[in-house]
């Protein structure tokens, strides 16, 4: 199983502010992934953080709002811009490798935001 | 427009017991029907995978069978425990083209003494 480390596990923001979320990989892998998680909601695919190139975002998700660093294979940063309460989440960072047969997405611990 | 549905929304039972989470899907081209166990403030982590061939497979007393003809996925647990509480995920993966996932809402499973 990949190891995903998340940092920071928690925080509490004021709004209008920015906070940067860091995810380390034990492995190099190629597909990376942002996720957010609202509360009583389903996870919800924010980007895919492609190395060496900007990253592909979903509908409903710019880059001026949540950019995206991917700086080598191993780690990636999410930024959430300009918070409101709007933006109080759990944000997940996934990875994909194979695993046996199969290509096996993998989750990080997640990061739980709570803005006021 | 691809859909996961599962049920309940939440469920509770008696330690020792029993239970089966439901999922329903309308993704299509259908590639993968994944499980995933939430524990509170952690990241999913995978139970099972199955593909359209798959019937049922088992992860020790985590049950999981598909019936790709209806597009629904069944979890069963097996003799319950306190540590089984947590959101069970049902995530189906579309055969096309770029990696896809539609993830449901879980199930909130709550295992009493």
């Amino acid at each position: 199983s990949a190891v995903i480390s998340q940092k920071p596990s928690r925080d509490i923001c004021q709004r209008g502010t920015s906070l940067t979320i860091q995810c380390q990989v034990d492995s190099q892998v190629t597909m990376m992934f942002w996720y957010r998680q609202q509360p009583g909601q389903s996870l919800t695919l924010i980007a895919t953080a492609n190395q060496g190139s900007e990253a592909t975002y979903e509908s409903g998700f710019v880059i001026d709002k949540f950019p995206i660093s991917r700086p080598n294979l191993t780690f990636s940063t999410l930024t959430v811009s300009n918070m409101s309460p709007e933006d109080s989440s759990i944000y997940l960072c996934s990875v994909v490798r194979l695993a046996g047969s199969y290509n096996e997405q993998f989750f990080g611990p997640g990061t739980r935001l709570t803005v006021l | 427009k691809n859909q996961v549905e599962q049920s309940p929304q939440s469920l509770i039972i008696l330690e020792g017991k029993n239970c089966t989470l439901q999922c329903n899907y309308t993704v299509s081209p259908f590639s993968n029907l994944r499980w995933y166990k939430q524990d509170t403030g952690r990241g999913p982590v995978s139970l099972t995978i199955m593909t359209f061939s798959e019937n049922t497979k088992s992860n020790g007393r985590y049950t999981a069978t598909l019936d790709a003809d209806t597009k629904q996925s069944s979890l069963h647990i097996t003799a319950s425990q306190l540590s089984d509480s947590a959101s069970y995920i049902c995530v189906v993966r579309s055969g096309a083209g770029s990696y896809q996932l539609t993830f449901g809402k879980g199930t909130k499973l709550s295992v009493i003494p």
